[in-house]
Protein backbone atom coordinates (compact mmCIF):
# COMPACT_ATOMS: atom_id res chain seq x y z
CA UNK A 1 0.00 0.00 0.00
CA UNK A 2 0.92 3.71 -0.61
CA UNK A 3 0.18 5.83 2.17
CA UNK A 4 1.95 9.18 3.60
CA UNK A 5 1.74 9.62 7.54
CA UNK A 6 1.65 12.99 8.70
CA UNK A 7 1.94 12.40 12.76
CA UNK A 8 1.46 16.04 13.89
CA UNK A 9 -2.30 17.20 13.55
CA UNK A 10 -1.59 20.81 14.81
CA UNK A 11 1.37 22.54 15.79
CA UNK A 12 1.47 26.52 16.40
CA UNK A 13 5.30 28.35 16.73
CA UNK A 14 5.92 32.55 17.29
CA UNK A 15 6.80 34.65 14.33
CA UNK A 16 10.42 34.34 13.47
CA UNK A 17 10.84 30.84 14.85
CA UNK A 18 11.76 27.66 13.09
CA UNK A 19 9.47 24.85 12.47
CA UNK A 20 9.80 21.50 11.12
CA UNK A 21 7.09 19.44 10.12
CA UNK A 22 6.61 15.55 9.92
CA UNK A 23 6.07 13.15 6.97
CA UNK A 24 6.79 9.33 6.49
CA UNK A 25 5.38 7.83 3.69
CA UNK A 26 4.85 4.31 2.30
CA UNK A 27 5.90 2.50 -0.91
CA UNK A 28 7.74 -0.32 -2.62
CA UNK A 29 8.87 1.78 -5.84
CA UNK A 30 12.24 3.18 -5.73
CA UNK A 31 11.65 6.11 -8.28
CA UNK A 32 9.30 8.92 -7.06
CA UNK A 33 8.90 12.48 -6.55
CA UNK A 34 8.26 13.79 -3.44
CA UNK A 35 6.08 17.37 -2.33
CA UNK A 36 4.95 19.42 0.31
CA UNK A 37 1.76 21.27 -0.44
CA UNK A 38 0.80 24.55 1.23
CA UNK A 39 -3.17 25.12 1.79
CA UNK A 40 -3.61 28.60 3.44
CA UNK A 41 -7.55 29.88 4.51
CA UNK A 42 -8.17 30.81 0.20
CA UNK A 43 -8.17 26.86 -0.20
CA UNK A 44 -5.73 26.88 -3.11
CA UNK A 45 -2.86 23.94 -2.89
CA UNK A 46 0.37 25.91 -3.39
CA UNK A 47 3.32 23.92 -4.08
CA UNK A 48 6.25 24.80 -1.40
CA UNK A 49 9.18 22.38 -2.11
CA UNK A 50 9.48 19.10 -4.40
CA UNK A 51 12.38 16.44 -4.17
CA UNK A 52 13.13 14.30 -6.81
CA UNK A 53 13.96 10.77 -5.06
CA UNK A 54 17.06 10.01 -6.81
CA UNK A 55 19.21 13.38 -5.75
CA UNK A 56 20.52 12.94 -2.78
CA UNK A 57 20.70 16.31 -2.31
CA UNK A 58 17.94 18.30 0.33
CA UNK A 59 15.98 20.47 -1.80
CA UNK A 60 15.70 24.47 -0.39
CA UNK A 61 13.55 26.96 -1.12
CA UNK A 62 14.39 30.40 0.25
CA UNK A 63 13.39 29.99 3.65
CA UNK A 64 11.61 25.94 2.98
CA UNK A 65 14.12 23.37 3.02
CA UNK A 66 13.45 19.65 3.28
CA UNK A 67 15.44 17.04 5.22
CA UNK A 68 14.85 13.50 3.02
CA UNK A 69 15.83 10.15 4.18
CA UNK A 70 15.46 7.79 1.66
CA UNK A 71 16.18 4.70 3.80
CA UNK A 72 14.05 5.51 6.54
CA UNK A 73 11.17 6.66 4.42
CA UNK A 74 10.91 10.70 5.31
CA UNK A 75 10.35 13.95 4.21
CA UNK A 76 9.83 16.45 7.16
CA UNK A 77 9.83 20.04 6.15
CA UNK A 78 12.02 22.50 7.89
CA UNK A 79 10.36 26.49 7.29
CA UNK A 80 13.17 29.17 9.08
CA UNK A 81 12.05 32.46 10.29
CA UNK A 82 8.33 31.93 10.53
CA UNK A 83 5.99 34.66 9.09
CA UNK A 84 2.57 35.62 9.79
CA UNK A 85 1.41 34.36 5.75
CA UNK A 86 3.28 30.75 6.61
CA UNK A 87 -0.27 30.08 8.50
CA UNK A 88 -1.75 27.17 6.33
CA UNK A 89 -2.07 23.38 6.42
CA UNK A 90 0.69 21.72 5.00
CA UNK A 91 0.38 18.24 3.15
CA UNK A 92 2.78 15.89 2.32
CA UNK A 93 2.69 13.87 -0.91
CA UNK A 94 4.38 11.61 -3.39
CA UNK A 95 3.98 10.60 -7.04
CA UNK A 96 5.74 7.57 -8.43
CA UNK A 97 7.40 7.82 -11.93
CA UNK A 98 6.52 4.76 -13.39
CA UNK A 99 2.42 3.90 -13.23
CA UNK A 100 -0.61 5.58 -11.65
CA UNK A 101 0.17 9.46 -12.22
CA UNK A 102 -1.72 10.09 -9.01
CA UNK A 103 -0.93 12.20 -5.86
CA UNK A 104 -1.10 10.31 -2.28
CA UNK A 105 -1.16 12.72 0.30
CA UNK A 106 -0.99 12.92 4.05
CA UNK A 107 -4.16 14.17 6.21
CA UNK A 108 -2.01 17.55 6.41
CA UNK A 109 -0.98 19.17 9.86
CA UNK A 110 -2.37 22.64 10.35
CA UNK A 111 0.39 25.21 11.02
CA UNK A 112 -0.38 28.46 13.02
CA UNK A 113 2.11 30.96 12.83
CA UNK A 114 1.50 33.38 16.08
CA UNK A 115 2.39 37.26 16.18
CA UNK B 1 1.56 32.06 -17.07
CA UNK B 2 -1.78 31.76 -16.58
CA UNK B 3 -2.42 29.56 -13.73
CA UNK B 4 -5.03 26.63 -13.67
CA UNK B 5 -8.53 28.18 -13.86
CA UNK B 6 -11.76 26.01 -12.13
CA UNK B 7 -14.99 26.95 -12.67
CA UNK B 8 -17.33 27.68 -10.82
CA UNK B 9 -15.92 28.29 -7.41
CA UNK B 10 -19.25 27.71 -5.63
CA UNK B 11 -22.31 25.61 -6.52
CA UNK B 12 -25.69 24.06 -4.42
CA UNK B 13 -27.13 21.46 -5.65
CA UNK B 14 -30.14 18.79 -4.63
CA UNK B 15 -29.87 15.61 -4.08
CA UNK B 16 -30.57 13.45 -6.91
CA UNK B 17 -29.20 16.13 -9.06
CA UNK B 18 -26.19 16.26 -11.64
CA UNK B 19 -23.49 18.66 -11.83
CA UNK B 20 -20.58 19.41 -13.94
CA UNK B 21 -17.32 20.81 -12.84
CA UNK B 22 -15.03 22.67 -15.38
CA UNK B 23 -10.65 22.92 -15.16
CA UNK B 24 -8.79 24.39 -17.38
CA UNK B 25 -4.64 23.52 -17.25
CA UNK B 26 -1.69 25.75 -17.64
CA UNK B 27 -1.01 26.33 -21.46
CA UNK B 28 1.08 23.80 -22.43
CA UNK B 29 0.03 20.90 -19.61
CA UNK B 30 -1.52 17.68 -20.73
CA UNK B 31 -2.19 15.94 -17.73
CA UNK B 32 -5.41 17.11 -15.52
CA UNK B 33 -6.11 15.14 -12.31
CA UNK B 34 -9.14 15.81 -10.48
CA UNK B 35 -9.03 15.08 -6.21
CA UNK B 36 -12.03 15.44 -3.90
CA UNK B 37 -10.92 16.71 -0.32
CA UNK B 38 -13.10 16.82 2.57
CA UNK B 39 -12.86 16.72 6.63
CA UNK B 40 -13.12 13.09 6.96
CA UNK B 41 -11.47 11.81 4.30
CA UNK B 42 -8.76 13.97 3.39
CA UNK B 43 -7.65 14.18 -0.40
CA UNK B 44 -8.47 11.51 -2.23
CA UNK B 45 -8.03 10.83 -6.33
CA UNK B 46 -10.63 10.57 -8.69
CA UNK B 47 -9.08 10.56 -11.73
CA UNK B 48 -6.64 11.75 -14.31
CA UNK B 49 -6.45 12.24 -17.94
CA UNK B 50 -3.95 12.45 -20.46
CA UNK B 51 -3.94 13.58 -24.37
CA UNK B 52 -7.78 13.14 -23.72
CA UNK B 53 -7.18 9.98 -22.22
CA UNK B 54 -8.59 8.26 -19.12
CA UNK B 55 -5.13 7.07 -17.16
CA UNK B 56 -5.90 6.09 -13.89
CA UNK B 57 -8.98 6.40 -11.72
CA UNK B 58 -9.71 6.33 -8.02
CA UNK B 59 -12.11 4.41 -6.21
CA UNK B 60 -15.30 6.23 -6.44
CA UNK B 61 -18.50 5.04 -7.97
CA UNK B 62 -19.07 5.11 -11.44
CA UNK B 63 -21.22 8.21 -10.65
CA UNK B 64 -18.03 10.58 -10.87
CA UNK B 65 -16.86 10.73 -14.48
CA UNK B 66 -14.61 12.79 -16.61
CA UNK B 67 -13.34 13.88 -19.74
CA UNK B 68 -10.77 15.74 -21.02
CA UNK B 69 -10.92 17.88 -24.92
CA UNK B 70 -8.27 18.59 -27.21
CA UNK B 71 -7.46 21.66 -25.70
CA UNK B 72 -6.51 19.75 -22.51
CA UNK B 73 -9.33 21.47 -20.66
CA UNK B 74 -11.75 18.94 -18.75
CA UNK B 75 -14.51 18.20 -17.18
CA UNK B 76 -16.05 16.53 -14.54
CA UNK B 77 -19.45 14.72 -14.12
CA UNK B 78 -21.37 13.70 -11.02
CA UNK B 79 -24.32 12.04 -11.58
CA UNK B 80 -27.29 11.33 -9.03
CA UNK B 81 -25.64 13.71 -6.22
CA UNK B 82 -25.75 12.58 -3.03
CA UNK B 83 -24.77 14.59 0.23
CA UNK B 84 -21.89 12.42 0.70
CA UNK B 85 -21.01 14.04 -2.23
CA UNK B 86 -19.94 17.88 -0.50
CA UNK B 87 -17.00 18.86 -0.85
CA UNK B 88 -14.39 20.81 -2.16
CA UNK B 89 -13.06 19.47 -5.58
CA UNK B 90 -9.45 20.31 -7.07
CA UNK B 91 -8.29 19.84 -9.66
CA UNK B 92 -4.25 19.34 -10.71
CA UNK B 93 -2.44 20.39 -13.70
CA UNK B 94 1.03 18.72 -14.73
CA UNK B 95 3.80 19.37 -17.38
CA UNK B 96 6.43 16.71 -17.80
CA UNK B 97 8.25 17.18 -14.66
CA UNK B 98 5.60 16.22 -12.75
CA UNK B 99 5.08 18.94 -10.24
CA UNK B 100 1.70 19.44 -9.96
CA UNK B 101 -0.17 22.82 -9.81
CA UNK B 102 -3.73 23.15 -8.53
CA UNK B 103 -6.56 25.53 -9.51
CA UNK B 104 -8.68 26.93 -6.45
CA UNK B 105 -11.24 24.49 -6.38
CA UNK B 106 -15.10 24.44 -6.72
CA UNK B 107 -16.64 23.84 -3.32
CA UNK B 108 -19.74 21.73 -3.87
CA UNK B 109 -22.36 21.53 -1.02
CA UNK B 110 -25.16 18.92 -1.98
CA UNK B 111 -28.37 19.64 0.06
Amino acid sequence: AQTVTQSQPEMSVQEAETVTLSCTYDTSESNYYLFWYKQPPSRQMILVIRQEAYKQQNATENRFSVNFQKAAKSFSLKISDSQLGDTAMYFCAFIIIQGAQKLVFGQGTRLTINP
Amino acid sequence: KAGVTQTPRYLIKTRGQQVTLSCSPISGHRSVSWYQQTPGQGLQFLFEYFSETQRNKGNFPGRFSGRQFSNSRSEMNVSTLELGDSALYLCASRGPDLGAFFGQGTRLTVV
